[in-house]
């Protein structure tokens, strides 16, 4: 079954850019049916959505971020990832990549990576 | 963005008791629901889709209910390894998909 593995760096200075690649393993990236995702959990806190991410290159963004988020896929690698920009001590979060159905009203979350714990901090 | 609303935020239970969480949403969402469990330092794992059909590997014993609005997880004999946090999900309209706030299942 897939599988989905959240990696990169733990610690992020404020104002730089926070960068995360999720590897899927036991199925394609480049699959008609689903798109891959990115969700975040501050610590004790609940989840925010951050973004959906199509094979194609499609995305659709959580509003609250928009400004300064960026997905990507690489169908080389069978992999994703995400770019956060101009991070804060609010963006301090356990980050993790998910995959989600493409069709309409079938969009719940399933499986879920690990999760990776990102601190902002000087 | 649709606000979903959880309630309570902690419900304390006796193994082998009823549990009954509760997910409001603030327009409907149809059935467009979903349930996921949370264990300290875990990933959420998916439990119900589609307010009331259980994930694959789901007990039985975690049944889900309701449409529009008004949404309720109910685990009918608390086990041990039930004490989690417990979060729903509107897929109805999106961006944004949104979470409610958690609910904490803990040990009375």
């Amino acid at each position: 079954q897939v599988q989905l593995q959240e990696s990169g760096p733990g610690l992020v200075k404020p104002s730089q850019t926070l960068s995360l690649t999720c590897t899927v393993s036991g199925g394609s990236i480049s699959s008609a049916d689903y798109y891959w995702t990115w969700i975040r959990q501050p610590p004790g806190k609940g989840l925010e959505w951050i973004g959906n991410i199509y094979y194609s290159g499609s995305t659709y963004y959580n509003p609250s971020l928009k400004s300064r988020v960026i997905m990507s896929v690489d169908m080389s690698k069978n992999e994703f990832s995400l770019r956060l920009t101009s991070v804060t001590a609010a963006d301090t979060a356990v980050y993790y990549c998910s995959r989600v159905s493409m069709i309409q009203r079938y969009n719940w979350f399933d499986p879920w990576g690990q999760g990776t714990l990102v601190t902002v901090s000087s | 963005e649709i606000v979903m609303t959880q309630s309570p935020a902690t419900l304390s239970v006796s193994p082998g008791e009823r549990a009954t969480l509760s997910c409001r949403a603030s327009q409907s969402v149809d059935s467009n629901l979903a349930w996921y469990q949370q264990k300290p330092g875990q990933a959420p794992r998916l439990l119900v889709y589609g307010a009331s059909t259980r994930a694959t590997g789901i007990p039985a014993r975690f049944s889900g209910s309701g449409s529009g609005t008004e949404f309720t997880l109910t685990i009918s004999s608390l086990q041990s390894e039930d004490f989690a946090i417990y979060y729903c999900q509107q897929y109805d309209d999106w961006p944004p998909l949104t979470f409610g706030g958690g609910t904490k299942v803990e040990i009375k």
